[in-house]
């Protein structure tokens, strides 16, 4: 059983469709990510929330949006998406500083 | 550039013996070092980590891993490999990077042969 939880498992939307990701983590961390992974590739960072504030955006296009409610909540909002898109999509949660990541399962999405 | 190199993106070992995954960082200042698992359909689990406390460092599963700054190294070793190792490791350094920001080497899948 993971920490960060993370739903849907998985999601098919078509590219017009909107759509969001949750992520869910109750472990006090104060940084939040989402990593996109295509197969057989590592990670790929996304976006950082630090305080839940956005504090790194690694110039990933305007149809992924993060939101952060709250210091236990990471939304990954989608839009128009492309089938180059289609990838797991990683949430991830850490204290501050040099402490290791903890990551949810992902969603595995898939653009029609 | 901070860099994480996985030296060989398959290794096979047969039931009971040797794990040796090997990874080599490039950061000028000192590492802050990770091992994650990922089983097929799931996130990255944490193996170990490295914090400069001590050189050899166990995990989890039966792992452990030994930095070596002369080497750049930080490899990972289990002396006995079980069917369930089978899967895809990764190597992170958290070194330069500002913002929590991890690099993760290309990954290391193993087979584990009966």
């Amino acid at each position: 059983d993971t920490e960060v939880t993370q739903t849907p498992k998985h999601l098919v939307m078509g590219m017009t469709n909107k759509k969001s990701l949750k992520c869910e983590q109750h472990m006090g961390h104060r940084a939040m990510y989402w990593y996109k992974q295509k197969a057989k590739k590592p990670p790929e960072l996304m976006f950082v929330y630090s305080y839940e504030k956005l504090s790194i955006n690694e110039s990933v296009p305007s149809r992924f949006s993060p939101e952060c409610p709250n210091s236990s909540l990471l939304n990954l909002h989608l839009h128009a998406l492309q089938p180059e898109d289609s990838a797991l999509y990683l949430c991830a949660s850490s204290q501050e500083g040099n402490q290791p990541q903890h990551f949810g399962d992902g969603t595995r999405l898939s653009i029609l | 550039a901070q860099s994480v190199t996985q030296l060989g993106s398959h290794v096979s070992v047969s039931e009971g013996a040797l794990v040796l995954l090997r990874c080599n960082y490039s950061s000028s200042v000192p590492p802050y070092l990770f091992w994650y698992v990922q089983y097929p359909n799931q996130g990255l689990q944490l193996l170990l980590k490295y914090t400069s406390a001590a050189t050899l460092v166990k995990g989890i599963n039966g792992f452990e891993a030994e930095f070596k700054k002369s080497e750049t190294s930080f490899h990972l070793t289990k002396p006995s490999a079980h069917m369930s190792d089978a899967a895809e490791y990764f190597c992170a350094d958290r070194g330069e990077a500002a913002g929590n920001k991890l690099t993760f080497g290309g990954g290391t899948r193993v087979l584990v042969k009966p």
